[in-house]
């Protein structure tokens, strides 16, 4: 199976900080990465695949990049609304795997 | 608008099964695949499985294998996935979720509410 692992696992960060997830697979997966947003309560949302591709309606401060194995979902100015844990999954084979999620909180 | 509605919580006792349900509505229901993607109690997301809505093939995680069965009704566009042999750890929220492409590169653009299974004696 892939591994995916986010760094970091939480980080507290303030309205209109830019903040940076990265994203690590275990083996080349091209660009075959997509990243979730959960609020506490909610189902995951999308908002990002094929690692740089802006799911619809998803707000354009959000920003992917990345091939291979390594991978980087930037937010470019902290929204309140954008306080929620963020999780990135390869679509390269199955099982299809997560990363362990990163938690965002207020500062 | 597309909608996954998903089947109401479920308790159930360690060794027996549970069937969650998954209507769609608002899109071609055989045009996608549907995965389930489970998250126990404070953890991440974990992936179970995918059916092909139009010909009912299936791909399960192995740790699953033996155990869970994904089946499609494309009379009312319905998912089901049965999870059988249950233990405390199968204590999650279960999660439906459409697929436009079922192969490498896909994603999962709309998802069920969730539906929690507790497994407890």
């Amino acid at each position: 199976d892939i591994q995916m692992t986010q760094s970091p696992s939480s980080l507290s960060a303030s309205v209109g900080d830019r903040v940076t997830i990265t994203c690590r697979a275990s083996q080349n997966i091209n660009s075959y990465l997509n990243w979730y947003q959960q609020m506490p309560g909610q189902a995951p949302n999308l908002l990002i695949y094929a690692a740089s591709t802006l799911q619809s309606g998803v707000p354009s401060r959000f920003s992917g990049s990345g091939s291979g194995t390594d991978f980087t979902l930037t937010i470019s100015s902290l929204q309140p609304e954008d306080f929620a844990t963020y999780y990135c999954q390869q679509s390269h084979s199955s099982p299809r795997t997560f990363g362990q999620g990163t938690k965002v909180e207020i500062k | 608008q597309v909608q996954l509605v998903q089947s109401g919580a479920e308790v159930k006792k360690p060794g027996a099964s549970v069937k969650v349900s998954c209507k769609a509505s608002g899109y071609t229901f055989t045009s996608y695949y549907i995965h389930w993607v489970r998250q126990a109690p404070g953890q991440g997301l974990e992936w179970m499985g995918i059916i092909n809505a139009r010909g009912g093939s299936t791909d399960y995680a192995q740790r699953f294998q033996g155990r869970v069965t994904m089946t499609r009704d494309t009379s009312t566009s319905t998912v089901y996935m049965d999870l059988g042999s249950l233990r405390s750890e199968d204590t999650a929220v279960y999660y439906c979720a459409r697929d436009p492409l079922g192969y490498s590169g896909n994603y999962f653009d709309y998802w069920g509410q969730g539906t929690l299974v507790t497994v407890s004696s």
